[in-house]
């Protein structure tokens, strides 16, 4: 397995554009994370999902983001407009939840790193 | 509300020192208490977890619920070590949050 796949790598934008963050999860792991690093907060759980259900959208700082979870293989974390505050690095994480001996074990991505002009 | 506290942003050490990162923690149940390391240019990954009970790289921590807190430890630091390190929480439904994070900085 080729672990936890984020695209982009990079993504450098203009104040008002519309930003897509793609995740790949591990096949079998059946909850997706996508959590926001910043120097200030450091890691901010955005939202989380269970067998591709959104559990938890608190962390979603405004209407501006959404995500969504389609199938087990794919996610999105989508911010419209962007602004120059959004400007972090977004990571995606999975695990296999809450079974077995690796219950609750997050596999990172390497991350998104947005810039917002 | 569950809250994951690293009061220390930067420590800094000379190697061969003890290393003590600092962990609070406040939840109403039962939490599972983890450490996340992140070094130079790779990816975020799980140092050791309270349930484990296990030494990693020299590194432990243990759960202490009196205090709610679960440091992280080790006798005598490398320079190796440097890195972010993270502490994280999870609740019993499967939320998983973190503090902001210590950066470790080893001094040769």
């Amino acid at each position: 397995d080729a672990g936890v796949i984020q695209s982009p790598r990079h993504e450098v934008t203009e104040m008002g554009q519309e930003v897509t963050l793609r995740c790949k999860p591990i096949s079998g792991h059946n909850s997706l994370f996508w959590y926001r690093q910043t120097m200030m907060r450091g890691l901010e759980l955005l939202i989380y999902f269970n067998n591709n259900v959104p559990i938890d959208d608190s962390g979603m700082p405004e209407d501006r983001f959404s995500a969504k979870m389609p199938n087990a293989s794919f996610s999105t974390l989508k911010i419209q407009p962007s602004e120059p505050r959004d400007s972090a690095v977004y990571f995606c994480a999975s695990s296999l939840g809450r079974r077995g001996s690796g219950a609750n074990v997050l596999t990172f991505g390497a991350g998104s790193r947005l810039t917002v002009l | 509300a569950q809250r994951v506290t690293q009061p220390e942003k930067l420590l800094s050490v000379f190697k061969g020192a003890p290393v003590e990162l600092k962990c609070n923690y406040s939840y109403s149940g039962s939490p599972e208490l983890f450490w996340y390391v992140q070094y130079s240019r790779q990816r975020l990954q799980l140092l050791l977890r309270h349930i484990s009970r296990e030494s990693i790289k020299g590194f432990t921590a243990d759960l202490n619920k009196g205090e709610t807190s679960f440091h992280l430890k080790k006798p005598f630091a490398q320079e190796e070590d440097s890195a972010m390190y993270y502490c994280a929480l999870t609740s019993s439904a499967s939320k998983i949050i973190f503090g902001s994070g210590t950066r470790l900085s080893i001094r040769p």
